[in-house]
């Protein structure tokens, strides 16, 4: 049973454009989500974070958004690039315990 | 400075044998984590260490098993591969309580046949 469910494996957007990826998790114990993003043959980095406390997190051409009542959080990327193209991975991390869980990840496509 | 080093980059082990995927970090993290990935399937944790001397099994941990020796190292063993480990290994570090985010390092690719 997934807690952190990306349902959109992939997603094409062309540069310019936003690019929103989607992530929903079941367990109201997590208090904190990241965002990771990964380049193929590389390991994922750190992209943008957000506690539970707030609704908004923003660092430059990325905004998280997160929405507590429908479990739901969403990454925005504004204006879109061909450098994003990566994999993008959600996770969720419960009060205290510093071990997240992931989410299966959504592969953008962002072409010129 | 480093960050994380895997090694080695990628193996091609026979079914039954004994492997162990290093780990080395130089941040004085306090924590760090093996994941498996495979397609479709996202980041899996195999097992954690929050401080050298401790470890935990995280969501599949059967057929590995690790040890934290020190801060810096943080070695994964498959006592007797399987084909189904045939996976993409990351170790990851994270600094102390207070931060959630972990630091990954470029990988291990395992074909086990």
């Amino acid at each position: 049973d997934q807690q952190v469910k990306q349902n959109s494996p992939s997603l094409s957007v062309q540069e310019g454009r936003i690019s929103i990826l989607n992530c929903d998790y079941t367990n109201s114990m997590f208090d904190y989500f990241l965002w990771y993003k990964k380049y193929p043959a590389e390991g994922p980095t750190f992209l943008i974070s957000i506690s539970s406390i707030k609704d908004k997190n923003e660092d430059g051409r990325f905004t998280v958004f997160l929405n507590k009542s429908a479990k739901h959080l969403s990454l925005h990327i504004v204006p879109s690039q061909p450098g994003d193209s990566a994999v993008y991975f959600c996770a969720a991390d419960p009060g205290g315990s510093y071990i997240p869980t992931f989410g299966r990840g959504t592969s953008l496509i962002v072409h010129p | 400075i480093a960050g994380i080093t895997q090694a080695p980059t990628s193996q091609i082990l026979a079914a039954g044998r004994r492997m162990t995927l290093r780990c080395t970090q130089d941040m004085r993290h306090n924590a760090m984590y093996w994941y498996r990935q495979d397609l479709g399937l996202g980041l899996r944790l195999i097992h954690y260490s929050n401080t050298a001397g401790t470890t935990g099994k995280g969501e599949v941990p059967d057929g590995y098993s690790v040890s934290r020796a020190n801060t810096d190292d943080f070695p994964l063993t498959l006592a007797s591969a399987v084909p189904s480990q045939t996976s993409v290994y990351f170790c990851a570090s994270r600094t102390s309580v207070g931060s959630h985010t972990q630091y990954f390092g470029p990988g291990t690719r395992l074909t086990v046949l």
